[in-house]
C-alpha cells in the first residue's frame, strides 16, 4: 500500500500568510493526487486534483503543484475562512490512501 | 447533482447494515464511485469504489467484509456491511469520482457500532 505523509500534522498561521503543506507518497503516484479542505462538522470540498488543477468555484490563491512523490498545496495569502484541516489523497494505485491531514489555525 | 445517503444508525458488534446513496443529476453507472468514511475525530479513510464496468475495489480493513454493488436501475449504489467491529463507527460518505474533474459528496451518513 501507498503510504501519504503529510506535514505539518498542525500550523499556526496569520491571515494574509502564505501557507505551504506537503505530501510524500510511499512511492511514485504520478500526478494522481487531490486535495481537500474540511471544516468542523461539514462535508470535505476538493481544492485541487490531478496535483495542479484548480476545482472549479476554488479561489486561485489555491495552487497545488509536485509529481513523482512528492506534493505540495499552496495557500498565497490565507483568509479567514480559511482555517480548516487538508487532506491530500493519492488515487494512482489500491488501496487509496489519503494523508494524515494538517489543521490550519489561527495564530 | 446530489447524493443522499441513507440506512445507517446503531448496529452491535458482529451485526450488519446496508448504507443506500441514490443519486440524481447524473448516473451512478458513468461514473467511479466510492464510500470514504471518517471516525469521530479522525481522518479520512477510503472504504471502497466501483467503477464503471462495475469492478469493485476495497480497503485493506473492510475487505472481505464490506461489499459495494449499484442498481443502475434505481441510480443508487450500496454498501453492504458484515461482521462490523467497534472500529467501523464513523461518517459515512458517498462520493463520485475522488480523482476526476466531475465531483459530488453526499451529505454523510452515521453508523455506530456499539453493545
Amino acid at each position: 500500500d501507498i503510504q501519504m505523509t503529510q506535514s505539518p500534522s498542525a500550523m499556526s498561521a496569520s491571515v494574509g500568510d502564505r501557507v505551504t503543506i506537503t505530501c510524500r507518497a510511499s512511492q511514485g503516484i504520478n500526478n494522481y493526487l487531490a486535495w481537500f479542505q474540511q471544516k468542523p462538522g461539514k462535508v470535505p470540498k476538493r481544492l485541487i486534483y490531478a496535483a495542479s488543477s484548480l476545482q472549479s468555484g476554488v479561489p486561485s490563491r489555491f495552487s497545488g503543484s509536485g509529481s513523482g512523490t512528492e506534493f505540495t498545496l499552496t495557500i498565497s495569502s490565507l483568509q479567514p475562512e480559511d482555517f480548516a484541516t487538508y487532506y491530500c489523497l493519492q488515487h494512482n494505485s489500491y488501496p487509496l490512501t489519503f494523508g494524515g491531514g494538517t489543521k490550519v489555525e489561527i495564530k | 447533482v446530489q447524493l443522499v445517503e441513507s440506512g445507517g444508525g446503531l448496529v452491535q458488534p458482529g451485526g450488519s447494515l446496508r448504507l443506500s446513496c441514490t443519486a440524481s443529476g447524473f448516473t451512478v453507472s458513468g461514473s467511479y464511485m466510492n464510500w470514504v468514511r471518517q471516525a469521530p475525530g479522525k481522518g479520512l479513510d477510503w472504504v471502497s469504489n466501483i467503477n464503471t464496468g462495475g469492478s469493485p475495489q476495497y480497503g485493506d480493513s473492510v475487505k472481505g467484509r464490506f461489499t459495494i454493488s449499484r442498481d443502475n436501475s434505481k441510480n443508487t449504489l450500496y454498501l453492504q456491511m458484515d461482521s462490523l467491529r467497534a472500529e467501523d463507527t464513523a461518517v459515512y460518505y458517498c462520493v463520485r469520482s475522488l480523482g476526476g474533474a466531475e465531483t459530488n459528496w453526499g451529505q454523510g451518513i452515521l453508523v455506530t457500532v456499539s453493545s
